[in-house]
Protein backbone atom coordinates (compact mmCIF):
# COMPACT_ATOMS: atom_id res chain seq x y z
CA UNK A 1 0.00 0.00 0.00
CA UNK A 2 1.23 3.50 -0.69
CA UNK A 3 1.13 6.34 1.83
CA UNK A 4 2.44 10.00 1.89
CA UNK A 5 3.65 11.89 5.04
CA UNK A 6 3.25 15.63 4.72
CA UNK A 7 5.21 17.28 7.67
CA UNK A 8 3.77 20.51 9.05
CA UNK A 9 -0.14 20.97 8.97
CA UNK A 10 0.66 24.54 8.74
CA UNK A 11 3.42 26.96 7.26
CA UNK A 12 3.78 30.19 7.38
CA UNK A 13 6.54 32.46 5.64
CA UNK A 14 6.92 36.14 4.88
CA UNK A 15 6.98 37.39 1.83
CA UNK A 16 10.18 37.02 -0.58
CA UNK A 17 11.36 34.31 1.70
CA UNK A 18 11.56 30.29 0.84
CA UNK A 19 9.27 28.26 0.67
CA UNK A 20 9.92 24.56 2.13
CA UNK A 21 7.07 22.02 2.01
CA UNK A 22 7.69 18.74 2.61
CA UNK A 23 6.37 15.02 1.73
CA UNK A 24 7.89 11.93 2.27
CA UNK A 25 6.15 8.70 0.42
CA UNK A 26 5.89 4.98 0.78
CA UNK A 27 5.34 2.92 -2.42
CA UNK A 28 6.70 -0.68 -3.11
CA UNK A 29 7.15 0.19 -6.82
CA UNK A 30 8.37 3.39 -8.71
CA UNK A 31 6.07 5.64 -7.69
CA UNK A 32 4.54 8.38 -9.60
CA UNK A 33 4.57 11.77 -7.50
CA UNK A 34 2.65 14.89 -8.06
CA UNK A 35 2.02 18.36 -5.93
CA UNK A 36 -1.59 19.79 -6.19
CA UNK A 37 -2.65 23.19 -4.44
CA UNK A 38 -5.95 23.79 -3.24
CA UNK A 39 -7.23 27.52 -3.15
CA UNK A 40 -11.10 28.34 -0.98
CA UNK A 41 -14.05 26.46 -2.78
CA UNK A 42 -11.77 25.39 -5.67
CA UNK A 43 -10.69 22.14 -6.83
CA UNK A 44 -7.36 20.92 -6.98
CA UNK A 45 -4.67 22.13 -9.88
CA UNK A 46 -1.27 20.42 -10.54
CA UNK A 47 1.74 22.21 -9.60
CA UNK A 48 4.24 20.12 -10.65
CA UNK A 49 4.86 16.20 -11.22
CA UNK A 50 7.45 13.65 -11.33
CA UNK A 51 7.18 10.46 -13.48
CA UNK A 52 10.26 9.44 -14.85
CA UNK A 53 13.51 11.26 -15.59
CA UNK A 54 15.28 14.40 -14.67
CA UNK A 55 14.51 14.12 -10.66
CA UNK A 56 14.19 18.08 -10.45
CA UNK A 57 11.23 19.05 -11.69
CA UNK A 58 9.66 22.49 -12.28
CA UNK A 59 6.18 23.42 -12.30
CA UNK A 60 3.68 26.44 -12.34
CA UNK A 61 4.11 29.53 -10.38
CA UNK A 62 7.83 28.95 -9.92
CA UNK A 63 7.73 26.02 -7.94
CA UNK A 64 9.74 22.77 -8.25
CA UNK A 65 10.69 19.55 -6.47
CA UNK A 66 13.08 16.97 -6.57
CA UNK A 67 12.60 13.32 -6.39
CA UNK A 68 15.05 11.67 -3.60
CA UNK A 69 14.39 7.57 -4.12
CA UNK A 70 17.18 6.91 -1.33
CA UNK A 71 15.25 9.77 1.24
CA UNK A 72 12.18 9.02 -0.45
CA UNK A 73 11.28 12.60 -0.11
CA UNK A 74 9.60 14.95 -2.63
CA UNK A 75 9.64 18.00 -1.18
CA UNK A 76 8.33 21.37 -2.85
CA UNK A 77 10.28 24.54 -3.34
CA UNK A 78 9.78 27.90 -4.36
CA UNK A 79 12.74 30.70 -3.55
CA UNK A 80 10.45 33.55 -3.08
CA UNK A 81 7.39 33.20 -1.66
CA UNK A 82 4.22 35.63 -3.16
CA UNK A 83 1.55 36.72 -1.12
CA UNK A 84 -0.73 34.64 -3.66
CA UNK A 85 0.76 31.46 -2.93
CA UNK A 86 -1.37 31.38 0.18
CA UNK A 87 -3.10 28.23 -0.05
CA UNK A 88 -3.33 24.58 0.78
CA UNK A 89 -1.11 22.26 -0.91
CA UNK A 90 -1.26 18.69 -1.04
CA UNK A 91 1.68 15.98 -2.38
CA UNK A 92 0.34 12.56 -3.59
CA UNK A 93 1.47 9.57 -4.85
CA UNK A 94 0.39 6.85 -7.77
CA UNK A 95 1.30 3.77 -8.89
CA UNK A 96 2.25 3.21 -12.58
CA UNK A 97 -0.50 0.94 -12.79
CA UNK A 98 -3.92 0.19 -10.79
CA UNK A 99 -6.14 3.37 -12.36
CA UNK A 100 -3.69 5.77 -12.26
CA UNK A 101 -5.60 6.43 -8.37
CA UNK A 102 -3.88 9.28 -6.49
CA UNK A 103 -3.32 8.79 -2.35
CA UNK A 104 -2.59 11.78 -0.52
CA UNK A 105 -1.39 13.75 2.36
CA UNK A 106 -2.95 15.74 5.17
CA UNK A 107 -2.05 18.74 3.16
CA UNK A 108 -0.12 21.83 4.37
CA UNK A 109 -1.76 24.70 4.41
CA UNK A 110 0.91 27.74 3.28
CA UNK A 111 0.26 31.52 4.91
CA UNK A 112 2.12 33.95 3.48
CA UNK A 113 3.35 37.22 5.33
CA UNK A 114 4.24 40.73 4.67
CA UNK B 1 -15.44 26.57 -20.18
CA UNK B 2 -13.98 23.21 -20.89
CA UNK B 3 -12.95 22.43 -17.82
CA UNK B 4 -14.94 19.37 -15.42
CA UNK B 5 -18.11 20.89 -14.07
CA UNK B 6 -19.73 19.44 -10.85
CA UNK B 7 -23.64 20.27 -10.05
CA UNK B 8 -24.36 20.96 -7.40
CA UNK B 9 -21.75 22.88 -6.18
CA UNK B 10 -23.17 22.76 -2.31
CA UNK B 11 -26.18 19.94 -0.85
CA UNK B 12 -27.46 20.70 2.59
CA UNK B 13 -30.01 17.57 3.42
CA UNK B 14 -31.24 16.00 6.55
CA UNK B 15 -29.92 12.47 7.91
CA UNK B 16 -31.74 9.71 6.36
CA UNK B 17 -32.15 11.31 2.50
CA UNK B 18 -30.88 10.45 -0.31
CA UNK B 19 -28.66 12.68 -2.42
CA UNK B 20 -27.21 12.29 -5.97
CA UNK B 21 -24.50 14.27 -7.22
CA UNK B 22 -23.44 15.12 -10.85
CA UNK B 23 -20.00 15.12 -12.63
CA UNK B 24 -19.42 15.86 -16.11
CA UNK B 25 -15.89 15.38 -16.98
CA UNK B 26 -14.01 17.29 -19.86
CA UNK B 27 -14.83 15.90 -23.70
CA UNK B 28 -13.44 13.15 -24.75
CA UNK B 29 -11.39 12.01 -21.53
CA UNK B 30 -12.35 8.13 -20.92
CA UNK B 31 -11.70 8.03 -17.44
CA UNK B 32 -13.41 9.30 -14.35
CA UNK B 33 -12.52 9.56 -10.83
CA UNK B 34 -14.77 10.10 -7.75
CA UNK B 35 -12.64 10.81 -4.53
CA UNK B 36 -13.91 12.22 -1.00
CA UNK B 37 -12.13 15.26 0.89
CA UNK B 38 -12.92 15.40 4.76
CA UNK B 39 -12.66 18.47 6.61
CA UNK B 40 -8.50 18.73 8.02
CA UNK B 41 -7.21 16.01 5.52
CA UNK B 42 -6.55 14.82 1.82
CA UNK B 43 -8.84 13.80 -0.81
CA UNK B 44 -9.06 9.55 -0.53
CA UNK B 45 -10.03 7.86 -3.23
CA UNK B 46 -13.63 6.35 -3.96
CA UNK B 47 -13.93 4.54 -6.91
CA UNK B 48 -13.06 5.46 -11.02
CA UNK B 49 -14.83 4.52 -14.49
CA UNK B 50 -12.85 3.79 -17.51
CA UNK B 51 -15.57 5.12 -20.17
CA UNK B 52 -18.81 2.91 -18.85
CA UNK B 53 -16.58 0.51 -17.30
CA UNK B 54 -16.25 0.42 -13.29
CA UNK B 55 -12.75 -0.80 -12.58
CA UNK B 56 -12.44 -0.15 -9.04
CA UNK B 57 -14.06 0.23 -5.72
CA UNK B 58 -12.54 1.60 -2.44
CA UNK B 59 -13.58 -0.01 0.88
CA UNK B 60 -14.40 3.19 1.45
CA UNK B 61 -17.35 2.82 -1.09
CA UNK B 62 -20.14 1.46 1.43
CA UNK B 63 -23.40 -0.19 0.15
CA UNK B 64 -24.95 2.60 0.30
CA UNK B 65 -22.85 4.58 -2.45
CA UNK B 66 -23.03 3.94 -5.94
CA UNK B 67 -21.72 5.38 -9.04
CA UNK B 68 -23.25 5.14 -12.73
CA UNK B 69 -21.13 6.18 -15.85
CA UNK B 70 -23.81 5.04 -18.06
CA UNK B 71 -22.72 6.34 -21.64
CA UNK B 72 -18.95 6.81 -20.77
CA UNK B 73 -19.50 10.81 -20.80
CA UNK B 74 -21.35 11.86 -17.29
CA UNK B 75 -21.17 10.11 -13.83
CA UNK B 76 -23.62 10.48 -10.84
CA UNK B 77 -22.39 9.66 -7.82
CA UNK B 78 -25.31 8.49 -5.29
CA UNK B 79 -25.40 8.47 -1.46
CA UNK B 80 -28.57 6.46 0.00
CA UNK B 81 -29.56 6.73 3.54
CA UNK B 82 -27.17 9.16 4.27
CA UNK B 83 -24.98 9.79 8.04
CA UNK B 84 -23.69 12.79 9.37
CA UNK B 85 -20.49 11.13 8.72
CA UNK B 86 -21.18 11.52 4.83
CA UNK B 87 -20.54 15.29 5.27
CA UNK B 88 -17.82 15.81 3.29
CA UNK B 89 -16.46 17.82 -0.71
CA UNK B 90 -17.07 15.12 -2.81
CA UNK B 91 -14.29 15.77 -5.70
CA UNK B 92 -14.27 14.39 -9.39
CA UNK B 93 -11.62 14.03 -11.94
CA UNK B 94 -11.31 13.38 -15.56
CA UNK B 95 -8.25 12.28 -17.43
CA UNK B 96 -7.72 10.57 -21.16
CA UNK B 97 -5.79 7.69 -20.95
CA UNK B 98 -2.31 7.45 -23.10
CA UNK B 99 0.69 6.04 -23.18
CA UNK B 100 2.73 6.57 -19.60
CA UNK B 101 0.88 8.79 -17.25
CA UNK B 102 -2.37 10.61 -17.09
CA UNK B 103 -2.77 13.65 -15.99
CA UNK B 104 -6.29 13.88 -13.77
CA UNK B 105 -8.01 17.18 -13.87
CA UNK B 106 -10.13 17.96 -10.96
CA UNK B 107 -13.68 19.49 -10.55
CA UNK B 108 -14.25 22.15 -8.24
CA UNK B 109 -15.83 19.90 -5.86
CA UNK B 110 -19.47 19.25 -4.52
CA UNK B 111 -19.90 19.97 -0.53
CA UNK B 112 -22.04 17.92 1.18
CA UNK B 113 -23.43 18.88 4.80
CA UNK B 114 -25.69 16.41 6.48
CA UNK B 115 -27.76 17.83 9.40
Amino acid sequence: AQSVTQLGSHVSVSEGALVLLRCNYSSSVPPYLFWYVQYPNQGLQLLLKYTTGATLVKGINGFEAEFKKSETSFHLTKPSAHMSDAAEYFCAVSDQGGGNKLTFGTGTQLKVEL
Amino acid sequence: DTGVSQDPRHKITKRGQNVTFRCDPISEHNRLYWYRQTLGQGPEFLTYFQNEAQLEKSRLLSDRFSAERPKGSFSTLEIQRTEQGDSAMYLCASSLVLAGYNEQFFGPGTRLTVL
